[in-house]
């Protein structure tokens, strides 16, 4: 499984946009971009998940160049209960039973 | 509908003691997943359930661990005996990844609050 690589740490105030960017260098041709975001004393949770391009919810928008090899997940406005844990992950999704690889993360910190 | 449930939420034991976490997933999802967390680290794989068949469980400590998902439904995890190094919280997710009328679906994976292991 690709392996990719985000910042540690960001901090940001109350209705900034946050661009988080992850690096996945080794990313394979079947291989998605998922992100998860996990609160304190919770499980991680899906966010988002692109293969190319440009992919918007109703929480983030991914933003994928087209070689692939980095992906910036973009939090529009946030709020303080956006500070959590987001993990980067890369895999194919359509492979049953994929086990998820998380890294470290990265801990966003949004202070009013 | 009801999330992944996993009981208990903290559980405090002295070394040597044996624990179990149970979890319970979301219905009809066929593929379970018991993950542990360090503190400051992303979750690690222990153990993947396809129904009631453990298909992935290279990361298990087999010494001291084992699991399993009685019909295909809920799954306990233990350790017997429980050393320093295990305290962390114990992560259950399921996943649905065949659809209704076989439709590949996603591995988007749900999971439970946890399990936070205090061993003593």
């Amino acid at each position: 499984l690709a392996k990719t690589t985000q910042p540690i740490s960001m901090d940001s105030y109350e209705g900034q946009e946050v661009n988080i960017t992850c690096s996945h260098n080794n990313i394979a041709t079947n291989d998605y971009i998922t992100w998860y975001q996990q609160f304190p004393s919770q499980g991680p949770r899906f966010i988002i998940q692109g293969y190319k391009t440009k992919v918007t919810n109703e929480v983030a928008s991914l933003f994928i160049p087209a070689d692939r090899k980095s992906s910036t997940l973009s939090l529009p406005r946030v709020s303080l209960s956006d500070t959590a844990v987001y993990y980067c992950l890369v895999g194919d999704p359509y492979q049953a039973g994929t086990a998820l690889i998380f890294g470290k993360g990265t801990t966003l910190s949004v202070s009013s | 509908e009801a999330g992944v449930v996993q009981s208990p939420r903290y559980k405090i034991i002295e070394k040597k003691q044996p624990v179990a976490f149970w979890c319970n997933p979301i219905s009809g999802h066929n593929t379970l997943y018991w993950y542990r967390q360090n503190l400051g680290q992303g979750p690690e794989l222990l153990i993947r359930y396809e129904n009631e068949e453990a298909v992935d469980d290279s990361q298990l400590p087999k010494d001291r661990f084992s699991a399993e998902r009685l019909k295909g439904v809920d799954s306990t995890l233990k350790i017997q005996p429980a050393e320093l190094g295990d305290s962390a919280v114990y992560l259950c997710a399921s996943s649905q990844f065949v659809l209704a009328g076989g439709q590949v679906g996603n591995n988007e994976q749900f999971f439970g609050p946890g399990t936070r292991l205090t061993v003593l």
